[in-house]
């Protein structure tokens, strides 16, 4: 079974340019997350997608942050424009909820450092 | 937002030593799991746990869910080299039924002398 795929793996930009990340989630997964992990932090959850409609994004800074997920499959998370404090990896996680059980699986990540 | 406290911050240990860390929340959680992050890579998910008390094993590995759901301690008996890594507590509200975003404590580092 393929895991989450996430591009790019690096990202290189200046602040005040926008730039955007794409994760295919594991095939059937209904939910999808966004996370951003500073270096030397956990994880932190940005937004949560269950199919095409949005669970929870209380912790997604909207005034540069932006994400979405069209068919309920592959999604989108865009920052526009990034600031250096944006420099993290950026991980996506899908999950199936079966059986009161909820286990979340992650892609590689997306690792951004903006100059 | 909230972040678990996890510890200890980083562990420097001899192969074949026991390794225990702990995590602790001023709020409950219904789901504890425990992950474990490569450089490079995302977070591998070694032990779920889904009942208060619970106590579960996955070869080297020992988990518990504390009886508040307020904490839980990881186990790794005998390390070995392959063991090195970021260790990552994590609790689920799951409040409410369904699927709920994690929420991560800052991980323990955990770094064997051969």
């Amino acid at each position: 079974e393929a895991g989450v795929a996430q591009s790019p793996r690096y990202k290189i930009i200046e602040k005040r340019q926008s730039v955007a990340f794409w994760c295919n989630p594991i095939s059937g997964h209904a939910t999808l997350y966004w996370y951003q992990q500073i270096l030397g932090q956990g994880p932190k959850l940005l937004i949560q997608f269950q199919n095409n409609g949005v669970v929870d994004d209380s912790q997604l800074p909207k005034d540069r942050f932006s994400a979405e997920r069209l068919k309920g499959v592959d999604s989108t998370l865009k920052i526009q424009p990034a600031k250096l404090e944006d420099s993290a990896v950026y991980l996506c996680a899908s999950s199936s909820y079966r059986d009161a059980k909820n286990i979340q699986y992650f892609g590689a990540g997306t690792r951004l450092s903006v100059l | 937002g909230q972040q678990l406290n996890q510890s200890p911050q980083s562990m420097f240990i001899q192969e074949g030593e026991d390794v225990s860390m702990n995590c602790t929340s001023s709020s409950i959680f219904n789901t504890w799991l425990w992950y474990k992050q490569d450089p490079g890579e995302g977070p591998v998910l070694l032990i779920a746990l889904y009942k208060a008390g619970e106590l579960t094993s996955n070869g080297r590995l020992t988990a518990q869910f504390g009886i508040t759901r307020k904490d839980s301690f990881l186990n790794i008996s005998a390390s070995i080299p392959s063991d090195v890594g970021i260790y990552f507590c994590a609790g689920e509200p799951n409040s409410g039924g369904g699927a709920d975003g994690l929420t991560f404590g800052k991980g323990t580092h955990l770094i064997i002398q051969p």
